[in-house]
């Protein structure tokens, strides 16, 4: 079955810390990856997207995210936060002969002054 | 519009009572999508359209729930009998190709949340 998993529910970091937030995969095939990020009172925003070929994404507003094939793992990174990075952060997979999204179940972001 | 738009954003009603749900997708977008986000279940898959027609339904959770679509724009989801487990908030989305995977991004409406009372 074709699921998401972001272990971590809620994380906390200082600001100028850098920043990894988990996500691991199961699909059936060569999946699409993407994240997304929400903001308090604020639509769904994509981050970045991973098709094919260099595993390692650059995404807007600083972020990146590295594909690992053989981890099932799609990890989304920053070096250094900022306080307006605050919000909930959903991985999510697709597939080009799919018509749906999957989303996994979030991680909240907190910065801490 | 500039964005997708839902509307009613905060709907309460009482146990029993149906509902509908709006999405206003941006103009010319040709899929919609359709998901439920409850507290820490992250976003449930409901429904897509493609144009007026709905090629997966397989995440409505019941028989209650039905969405339709007109003119390839517009789209409601309707709750009927609602229960108290049908509160979240309901979540639109559309993209302007065929598969939204093919570009990957679906823009999203702020969501309608629902409380069942």
């Amino acid at each position: 079955a074709q699921s998401v998993t972001q272990p971590d529910i809620h994380i906390t970091v200082s600001e100028g810390a850098s920043l990894e937030l988990r996500c691991n995969y199961s699909y059936g095939a060569t999946p699409y990856l993407f994240w997304y990020v929400q903001s308090p009172g604020q639509g769904l925003q994509l981050l970045l997207k991973y098709f094919s070929g260099d595993t390692l994404v650059q995404g807007i507003k600083g972020f990146e995210a590295e594909f690992k094939r053989s981890q099932s793992s799609f990890n989304l990174r920053k070096p250094s936060v900022h306080w307006s990075d605050a919000a909930e952060y959903f991985c999510a997979v697709g597939h080009s002969s799919a018509s749906k999204i999957i989303f996994g179940s979030g991680t909240r972001l907190s910065i801490r002054p | 519009g500039a964005g997708v738009s839902q509307s009613p954003s905060n709907k309460v009603t009482e146990k029993g009572k149906d509902v509908e749900l709006r999405c206003d997708p941006i103009s010319g977008h040709t899929a919609l999508y359709w998901y439920r986000q409850s507290l820490g279940q992250g976003l449930e898959f409901l429904i897509y359209f493609q144009g007026n027609s709905a090629p997966d339904k397989s995440g409505l959770p019941s028989d209650r729930f039905s969405a339709e679509r007109t003119g390839g724009s517009v789209s409601t989801l309707t709750i009927q009998r609602t229960q108290q487990e049908d509160s979240a908030v309901y979540l639109c989305a559309s993209s302007p190709l065929t598969l939204a995977v093919n570009t990957g991004e679906l823009f999203f409406g702020e969501g309608s949340r629902l409380t069942v009372l």
